[in-house]
């Protein structure tokens, strides 16, 4: 089955810490994204790759950083710095992106981070 | 700054009747898509809106977009527990290919 994976499902993090959240695809899709999602808030870009090797900030990259060394993995770390890690954090994928194909995104089941 | 904006943000509903949910945004976009929410759920995809006056229909929801007023909507007709949820449009700007910017959701609940 094609398909967006995401783990851990749940990740507790004491203060200080990085950790690191995972996402793979077997879509071979070329687009991956990382979103934030706060209670009862839409999602907030974190970081978006086009290809393998390459990857833009997206609205709210401080914090975080990612890696994009094989198509179908797009690793997140939330860093010390990341002030108020606590969020549902949702990766997605879309085929291509180009300025003539739409960008219709597909989206794994999520990890739950939760400092402590 | 894109802005995408939905309306309402909560909305109760009885059974049977029918709603439409609204969703604006500030730039120029012929691209938006509607997904689904369930609690603690990953999104799922509704439908693809690719043109100004497209119409896509899925059992009992219906979306539109009109890209000249630079909105889309979400009609549910005769509603039903199962489509209580969180809906969110999102909008990808003319020629960016980049990225979505997604509106805040409308809660869903239909009570019975």
């Amino acid at each position: 089955d094609g398909g967006i994976t995401q783990s851990p499902k749940y990740l507790f993090r004491k203060e200080g810490q990085n950790v690191t959240l995972s996402c793979e695809q077997n879509l071979n899709h070329d687009a991956m994204y990382w979103y934030r999602q706060d209670p009862g808030q839409g999602l907030r870009l974190i970081y978006y790759s086009q290809i393998v090797n390459d990857f833009q900030k997206g609205d709210i990259a401080e914090g975080y950083s990612v890696s994009r060394e094989k198509k179908e993995s797009f690793p997140l770390t939330v860093t010390s710095a990341q002030k108020n890690p606590t969020a549902f954090y949702l990766c997605a994928s879309s085929i291509r992106l180009t300025a003539s194909s739409y960008n219709e995104q597909f989206f794994g089941p999520g990890t739950r981070l939760t400092v402590l | 700054e894109l802005k995408v904006e939905q309306n309402p943000l909560f909305l109760s509903m009885q059974e049977g009747k029918n709603y439409t949910i609204y969703c604006n945004y500030s730039t120029t976009s012929d691209r938006l898509y509607w997904y689904r929410q369930d609690p603690g759920k990953s999104l799922e995809s509704l439908f693809v809106l690719l043109s100004n006056g497209a119409v896509k229909q899925e059992g009992r929801l219906m979306a539109s977009l009109d890209t000249k007023a630079r909105l889309s909507t979400l009609h549910i007709t005769a509603a039903v527990h199962d489509l209580s949820a969180t809906y969110f449009c999102a909008v990808d700007p003319t020629g960016s290919a980049r990225q979505l910017t997604f509106g805040s959701g409308t809660q869903l609940t239909v009570l019975p």
